[in-house]
């Protein structure tokens, strides 16, 4: 079966843009989280739109935000980048059980 | 501020041997814990998942809790150098269907052969 596809692969921004990154779920898989991943914080919880709800959310600024559709699919934005918003960003989904399947992530450095 | 603390290694072990990686929690009302197995530039995968007390296992993978003393593991026996990769925990917590999952930053092992 398909897994979690996410696009762009990469992506290199100025700071003071925005950036719109995409999440395609495993089919039947309604739950759909992110993460940004970097060397000094590791692996964080951004957050989790279940049924095109945004049903948790971490500890990152009003910058981040993202928005599911009716299909699963979902997106994720982040508005005003700064430097500190290079990372990884993972996308997973999952039943809404917790056993996600992560994307091959999308690389964003931000100039 | 829940914490989710694992030794950030690198843990060797010689091909064949168990390896056993550990992981403890702050949240008491931690509910479901997680192991993710993610190699150098590729995103993480699930190994297993474990939700209640004792041990769980899966092939050569063994997840053990214990809520009492809250930490988590995982052993690894006939160690592989495929195994070489770094292991995140992973803590769930939370009710009522809002849960917030937190990583530990990952244990680095290292199998030789």
């Amino acid at each position: 079966k398909a897994g979690v596809t996410q696009t762009p692969r990469y992506l290199i921004k100025t700071r003071g843009q925005q950036v719109t990154l995409s999440c395609s779920p495993i089919s039947g898989h309604r739950s759909v989280s992110w993460y940004q991943q970097t060397p000094g914080q590791g692996l964080q919880f951004l957050f989790e739109y279940f049924s095109e709800t945004q049903r948790n959310k971490g500890n990152f600024p009003g910058r981040f935000s993202g928005r599911q559709f009716s299909n699963s699919r979902s997106e994720m934005n982040v508005s005003t980048l700064e430097l500190g918003d290079s990372a990884l960003y993972l996308c997973a989904s999952s039943f809404g059980t917790g056993d996600y399947t992560f994307g091959s992530g999308t690389r964003l450095t931000v100039v | 501020q829940k914490e989710v603390e694992q030794n950030s290694g690198p843990l060797s072990v010689p091909e064949g041997a168990i390896a056993s990686l550990n992981c403890t929690y702050s949240d008491r009302g931690s509910q479901s814990f997680f192991w993710y197995r993610q190699y150098s530039g590729k995103s993480p995968e699930l190994i297993m998942f474990i939700y209640s007390n004792g041990d769980k296992e899966d092939g050569r993978f063994t997840a053990q809790l214990n809520k009492a003393s809250q930490y988590v593991s995982l052993l690894i026996r006939d160690s592989q150098p495929s195994d070489s990769a770094t292991y995140l925990c992973a803590v769930r917590t939370g009710s009522g269907g809002s849960y917030i999952p937190t990583f530990g930053r990952g244990t680095s092992l290292i199998v030789h052969p």
